[in-house]
């Protein structure tokens, strides 16, 4: 069983860039998060989907942040312009059912480590 | 919005020995759930709670909620040096619409001494 994938596992990037990360969840889940981890705020809800459709996206920090998820298959978070405070790991994680976690655990991909200079 | 503490933030313990990680809320925890990290890794999920006074066991791991569903421990027999890594607490809360999300502590790291 393939579990949540993401892409890249590690990305530099110079401040003022764009970047894109890349979320395959897991086949036949409903639910997509998408999560934020630093050491200073530990792990934060960025936004979460059901359906591929965006319910809650309170945690996105500011207008630099989106995130889309145009099928069932994928969904990408862009941050532009990228700045050194974005330096962070992102998870991507995925769930079975609607209702956001509901009774069902998060499966988490990897990560994927930014670092921005 | 929920918010879960947990102590120890770091624990060091000689193989062999046992250990127990405590995640609070203020509020009532309506599904507690465990995860491991390990450096680099993502979450994995150890074990969810729900009722208050329930225990699970999973190898060397136990968890339980305490019965005011406010407080629950995880406790580790026999420690192993796999057993290492960051192990967080994750709690149901409401975010509207008939809809809950998974809000985390910020980690116990156990490191475990051959």
């Amino acid at each position: 069983d393939a579990g949540v994938i993401q892409s890249p596992r590690h990305e530099v990037t110079e401040m003022g860039q764009e970047v894109t990360l890349r979320c395959k969840p897991i086949s036949g889940h409903n639910s997509l998060f998408w999560y934020r981890q630093t050491m200073m705020r530990g792990l934060e809800l960025l936004i979460y989907f059901n359906n591929n459709v965006p319910i809650d996206d309170s945690g996105m920090p500011e207008d630099r942040f989106s995130a889309k998820m145009p099928n069932a298959s994928f969904s990408t978070l862009k941050i532009q312009p990228s700045e050194p405070r974005d330096s962070a790991v992102y998870f991507c994680a995925s769930s079975p059912g609607t209702g956001g976690a509901g009774r069902s655990p998060l499966h988490f991909g990897n990560g994927t480590r930014l670092t921005v200079t | 919005s929920q918010e879960l503490e947990q102590s120890p933030q770091s624990l060091i313990v000689q193989e062999g020995k046992n250990l127990t990680i405590n995640c609070t809320s203020s509020k009532t925890l309506y599904g507690l759930y465990w995860y491991k990290q390990k450096y680099g890794e993502g979450l994995i999920f150890l074990m969810m709670l729900q009722k208050g006074g329930e225990e699970k066991s999973h190898e060397k791991i136990t968890a339980k909620l305490d019965e005011k569903k406010q407080q629950s421990s995880l406790h580790i027999t026999a420690s192993q040096p796999s057993h290492a890594g960051i192990y967080l607490c994750g709690a149901r809360a409401y975010s509207g619409a008939g809809s809950y999300q998974l809000t985390f502590g910020k980690g116990t790291k156990l490191s475990v001494i051959p």
